[in-house]
């Protein structure tokens, strides 16, 4: 699976949006861009995937370059709650399932 | 969605001593995955398990070591066997979220701490 570059750590105030960036140069035809977070002391959590197109869930939206090279996980309303780490991973279609993480950005939310 | 039951959360045990996680999930699962999650890093993968077959283990990890047995489609175990403190760590295990889904869930995690 190809790697993805994560900026460190962001900061946040609370109820503006975040925009969470990756870059994911090097992403195949059958890659999926799946999205991440673990809060503190917990499991990571699924966020949101996607291939192609723009993807819109309860938690997220997830904005995907035209060419694939990078993806923005944007948080519409930051809360307290969304201080996490996020990770962006890509997962081919034909893969066994598993993630390969990288260091992901750590967000923190400033009320 | 799966979910998944995971214990214990936490153990500090002896060095030289074996340790058994339990992962139960509510819903019957092809593959189940095992990570190992170091101090202030990210998470590896150990291993594969699927149900009626020996687990594929990632490089750097032994069935020795790290002994995983799957049962049936809801529940496995991982074992850290003999103990140092190098593998004080947080373990979770993961499967996919539902069948069609091409999201995972994870468990709540197993703080060891090996002293």
């Amino acid at each position: 699976d190809a790697k993805t570059t994560q900026p460190n750590s962001m900061e946040s105030n609370e109820e503006e949006p975040v925009h969470l960036p990756c870059n994911h140069s090097t992403i195949s035809g059958t890659d999926y861009i799946h999205w991440y977070r673990q809060l503190p002391s917990q499991g990571p959590e699924y966020v949101i995937h996607g291939l192609t197109s723009n993807v819109n869930n309860r938690m997220a939206s997830l904005a995907i370059a035209e060419d694939r090279k990078s993806s923005t996980l944007i948080l519409h309303r930051a809360t307290l709650r969304d201080a996490a780490v996020y990770y962006c991973i890509l997962a081919s279609r034909g893969s066994q399932g598993n993630l390969i993480f990288g260091k992901g950005t750590k967000l923190s939310v400033k009320p | 969605s799966a979910v998944i039951s995971q214990k214990p959360s936490r153990d500090i045990c002896q060095r030289g001593t074996s340790l058994t996680i339990q992962c139960q999930v509510d819903s019957q699962v092809t593959m189940m995955f095992w990570y190992r999650q170091q101090p202030g890093q990210s998470l590896t993968l150990i291993a594969t398990a699927n149900q009626g077959s020996e687990a594929t283990y990632e490089s750097g990890f032994v069935i020795d070591k790290f002994p995983i047995s799957r049962p049936n489609l809801t529940f496995s175990t991982l074992t850290v066997s003999n103990m140092s403190p190098e593998d004080s760590s947080i373990y979770l295990c993961s499967t996919a979220l539902g069948q069609g889904s091409y999201g995972y869930t994870f468990g709540s995690g197993t703080r060891l701490t090996v002293v």
